[in-house]
């Protein structure tokens, strides 16, 4: 079963700053992964989705990429706005490409 | 554009009590669906998807069901329900031969 696993569980930084969520997954045979934005008590957004063919996308100020072979993304933030503080999901399919395994998410709080 | 809705948006049942929870789709035809659930402390877990009316799949076993009445209508229900149904009900859609996958607002049931 694919196990997903976020780091940091919570970060909190100053407005402006770059930062770096990281993913990790254990079965590399996925088709996608995709990073998505919850708020509290809401739904969740899709930021980004990488195939696994591959290595990155960028959106905005958004970009992800994807390491197959160890088992691996990121999702880096540029110029971090109090915007963006939220909970921040990583997914990754499993053979049947159906289920998407969750991470638990890191929450980011930006700070004025 | 496409849409996705979700109700009730929040539902308190005591426990023993049955459970429908209602999610449809606008603006696409033939979608795939499914239902996760996002307990205290945990991360998202699938519990059941559709690739067509009536054709319904489950993650886990529970004490959940699912029915995909018409093309874009996809319900979750139980007929008597435990404390640990208790969570945040998230129904999400994908296009045909896509695995990106958009959220629905969400369904907040607490089981008393």
């Amino acid at each position: 079963k694919q196990e997903v696993t976020q780091i940091p569980a919570a970060l909190s930084v100053p407005e402006g700053e770059n930062l770096v969520l990281n993913c990790s997954f254990t079965d590399s045979a996925i088709y996608n992964l995709q990073w998505f934005r919850q708020d509290p008590g809401k739904g969740l957004t899709s930021l980004l989705l990488i195939q696994s063919s591959q290595r990155e996308q960028t959106s905005g100020r958004l970009n992800a990429s994807l390491d197959k072979s160890s088992g691996r993304s990121t999702l880096y933030i540029a110029a971090s706005q109090p915007g963006d503080s939220a909970t921040y999901l990583c997914a990754a399919d499993s053979n049947s490409g159906y289920a998407l395994n969750f991470g638990k998410g890191t929450s980011l709080l930006v700070t004025p | 554009s496409q849409t996705i809705h979700q109700w009730p948006a929040t539902l308190v049942q005591p426990v023993g009590s049955p459970l429908s929870l209602e999610c449809t789709v606008e603006g696409t035809s033939n979608p795939n669906l499914y239902w996760y659930r996002q307990a205290a402390g945990r991360g998202l877990q699938l519990l059941f998807y559709s690739v067509g009316i009536g054709q319904i799949s489950s993650e886990v076993p529970q004490n959940l069901s699912a029915s995909r009445p018409q093309d874009r209508q996809f319900i979750l229900s139980s007929k008597k329900l435990l404390l640990s149904d208790s969570g945040f009900y998230l129904c999400a859609w994908s296009r045909r031969g896509s695995y990106e996958q958009y959220f629905g607002p969400g369904t907040r049931l607490t089981v008393t």
